[in-house]
């Protein structure tokens, strides 16, 4: 059964980058049939999706995010992570990990399963 | 971007009543559009992709039908586990969420 398991700082100050990490058990993340994804969750608001990694590297990202955003994956340790540079308090969020079945033509699809979440606090 | 509208905003519904949900496209996504149900604390669960495919492990009383611009989540008779926010998602184009529909004891 796979799991996603998000970790990193949980208080990131105004300007700085933010940066979390995705860990993947009981699939390879270099499987090949999956896009490994990034969502966000502001408290008490909807979702959010930030983008994508697929194991080669190829990346796509929201486009409202994609100047501060940067997907990496690490496939020898089964893990992507997130980069979001030049954050705001708008950026408090619970962000999500998830897979995604990749679609026919590499087409987006659903997203299952996600990690529990990890909340990032924006503030000085 | 695709925007995505659920109506309504919350629900209220006894157990063992039927919850209908719906969920509107600002433009067509054909039947690329899943469910998920979340409650508090956690994760968003998929409950529905392909406008109308069970995933696995869901019960049979969640159903989806749609396809285009208008989509309903119907859950035929509702058990004290269903009360939680359930929320639309399209992947015709980039992923977009819709806001969600919160489903509360009446």
């Amino acid at each position: 059964q796979v799991q996603l398991q998000e970790s990193g700082p949980g208080l990131v100050k105004p300007s700085e980058t933010l940066s979390l990490t995705c860990t993947v058990s009981g699939d390879s993340i270099t499987s090949g049939s999956y896009y490994w994804s990034w969502i966000r969750q502001p408290p008490g608001k909807g979702l959010e999706w930030i983008g994508y990694i697929y194991y080669s590297g190829n990346t796509n990202y929201n486009p409202s995010l994609k100047s501060r955003v940067t997907i990496s994956v690490d496939t020898s340790n089964n893990q992507f992570s997130l980069k979001l540079s030049s954050v705001t308090a708008a950026d408090t969020a619970v962000y999500y990990c998830a897979r995604e079945l990749i679609g026919s033509g590499w087409s987006y699809n659903w997203f299952d399963p996600w990690g529990q979440g990890t909340l990032v606090t924006v503030s000085s | 971007e695709i925007v995505m509208t659920q109506s309504p905003a919350t629900l209220s519904v006894s157990p063992g009543e039927r919850a209908t949900l719906s969920c509107r496209a600002s433009q067509s996504v054909s039947s690329n559009l899943a469910w998920y149900q979340q409650k508090p604390g956690q994760a968003p669960r998929l409950l529905i992709y392909g406008a109308s495919t069970r995933a696995t492990g869901i019960p049979a009383r969640f159903s989806g039908s749609g396809s285009g611009t208008e989509f309903t989540l119907t859950i035929s008779s509702l058990q004290s586990e269903d009360f939680a926010v359930y929320y639309c998602q399209q992947y015709n184009h980039w992923p977009t969420f819709g806001q969600g529909t919160k489903v509360e004891i009446k």
